[in-house]
């Protein structure tokens, strides 16, 4: 069965610095996708960045870069100068590609940061 | 408009009663997916649909049912609610199963059960 862990409750971090929001995923699929939401406290889901398993490089946005460590299990979201309107609730997620999970997505318990002025 | 909506945004309503929240993509997205969010939590998936007239049961469908006529629409009933059902409902839509596409979350129904 598939399973997101995040394991950081709550983050703060100091404006303009950069934040690492842990991730960490149990799956048999070879083929799967990771995400990363922004849920800000007005309540809606944003999406920011996804990691194909098959991907080499590891994906970057704008501010935001997914450090994805394969052999760990680990997709570690990385957001860099923080902004205060980075504040918010993160959600990791993985969608499997194939299988009986195929198409459905599991997601963590999110981590909410705080970005500090 | 265009995206994804849902109706109510907000419902009250007694334990016992039936409910539905309506759920409507504007995109002809394949995928359409139902979630529950508790409080301080992630989202846990309910029932999810691959086409219309395809549904398949998530983490926690217990007490709910989904149909899905057409392409647009994937409503979600609540039978007979609960208090633990007492929650805030997502419902999302996706292109495709791969796994390289994201969903696209409405704006969520606060669902409250007394």
């Amino acid at each position: 069965a598939q399973k997101i862990t995040q394991t950081q409750p709550g983050m703060f971090v100091q404006e303009k610095e950069a934040v690492t929001l842990d991730c960490t995923y149990d799956t048999s699929d070879q083929s799967y996708g990771l995400f990363w939401y922004k849920q800000p406290s007005s309540g809606e889901m944003i999406f920011l960045i996804y990691q194909g398993s098959y991907d080499e490089q590891n994906a970057t946005e704008g501010r935001y870069s997914l450090n994805f460590q394969k052999a760990r299990k680990s997709a570690n979201l990385v957001i860099s100068a923080s902004q205060l309107g980075d504040s918010a609730m993160y959600f990791c997620a993985m969608r499997e590609g194939f299988g009986t999970n195929a198409g459905k997505s599991t997601f963590g318990d999110g981590t909410t940061l705080t970005v500090k002025p | 408009d265009a995206g994804i909506t849902q109706s109510p945004r907000y419902k009250i309503t007694e334990t016992g009663r039936q409910v539905t929240l309506m759920c409507h993509q504007t995109w002809s997205h394949s995928y359409m997916f139902w979630y529950r969010q508790d409080l301080g939590h992630g989202l846990r998936l309910i029932y999810y649909s691959a086409a219309a007239d395809i549904t398949d049961k998530g983490e926690v469908p217990d007490g709910y049912v989904v149909s899905r006529s057409k392409t647009e629409n994937f409503p979600l009933t609540l039978e007979s609610a609960t208090r633990s059902q007492t929650s805030v409902y997502f419902c999302a839509s996706s292109e495709s199963s791969g796994t390289l596409y994201e969903q696209y979350f409405g704006p969520g129904t606060r669902l409250t059960v007394t």
